[in-house]
């Protein structure tokens, strides 16, 4: 069954370090997710991502975050200047014209 | 807005016994519906999902799960609860449309009693 694939499966990063956290969908999805799920809390909606746009994002989604499809299979969240608020589990998910999500695995990020 | 409500947060039931977890939306029409599993640590397993159609849906590992549009529910059942069920469980609406966002509830999290 095919799989949505992300690493690293665990990145600590500094405090005001910039962190890419890489995703790859399912090859023949159409839209693209990030997720965030603060330790001990729900899920939580980042952003969508549509034929190279960004389609919708959360009121969580400020600046600091940013997303790119850089070739045909990869999908990235950037998140500029950590802060510790930032640690979470990092869900990439995709889905396809019939609507149906995978998700990934998830990175689990520590910001020290 | 959409909103998903699991009011209980924990649940503990002994091994072979039934389970019910408590799932209620509130959105506008009726949105597909999902309910994931979580074990500690780990990613986030699709048990079932309900889109049209039959109210009744089954999923994997024995649990199905009951659409009520009269009550806005969607609650997950299992007739009897083995020890490795014990996870954090969580139901998850969308809006019936190609590329919309999940929300989710605040999870249930199951203990199973030997």
């Amino acid at each position: 069954e095919p799989e949505v694939t992300q690493t690293p499966s665990h990145q600590v990063t500094q405090m005001g370090q910039e962190v890419i956290l890489r995703c790859v969908p399912i090859s023949n999805h159409l839209y693209f997710y990030w997720y965030r799920q603060i330790l001990g809390q729900k899920v939580e909606f980042l952003v969508s991502f549509y034929n190279n746009e960004i389609s919708e994002k959360s009121e969580i989604f400020d600046d600091q975050f940013s997303v790119e499809r850089p070739d045909g299979s990869n999908f990235t969240l950037k998140i500029r200047s950590t802060k510790l608020e930032d640690s979470a589990m990092y869900f990439c998910a995709s889905s396809g014209e019939i609507y149906g999500y995978t998700f990934g695995s998830g990175t689990r990020l520590t910001v020290v | 807005a959409q909103s998903v409500t699991q009011p209980d947060i924990h649940i503990t039931v002994s091994e072979g016994a039934s389970l019910e977890l408590r799932c209620n939306y509130s959105y506008g029409a009726t949105p597909y519906l999902f309910w994931y599993v979580q074990s500690p640590g780990q990613g986030l397993q699709l048990l079932l999902k309900y889109f049209s159609g039959d109210t009744l849906v089954q999923g994997i590992k024995g649990f199905e799960a009951e659409f009520k549009r009269s009550q806005s529910s969607f609650n997950l059942r299992k007739p009897s609860v083995h020890w490795s069920d014990a996870a954090e469980y969580f139901c998850a609406v969308a809006q019936q449309t190609s590329g919309s966002r999940l929300t989710f509830g605040e999870g249930t999290q199951l203990t199973v009693n030997p």
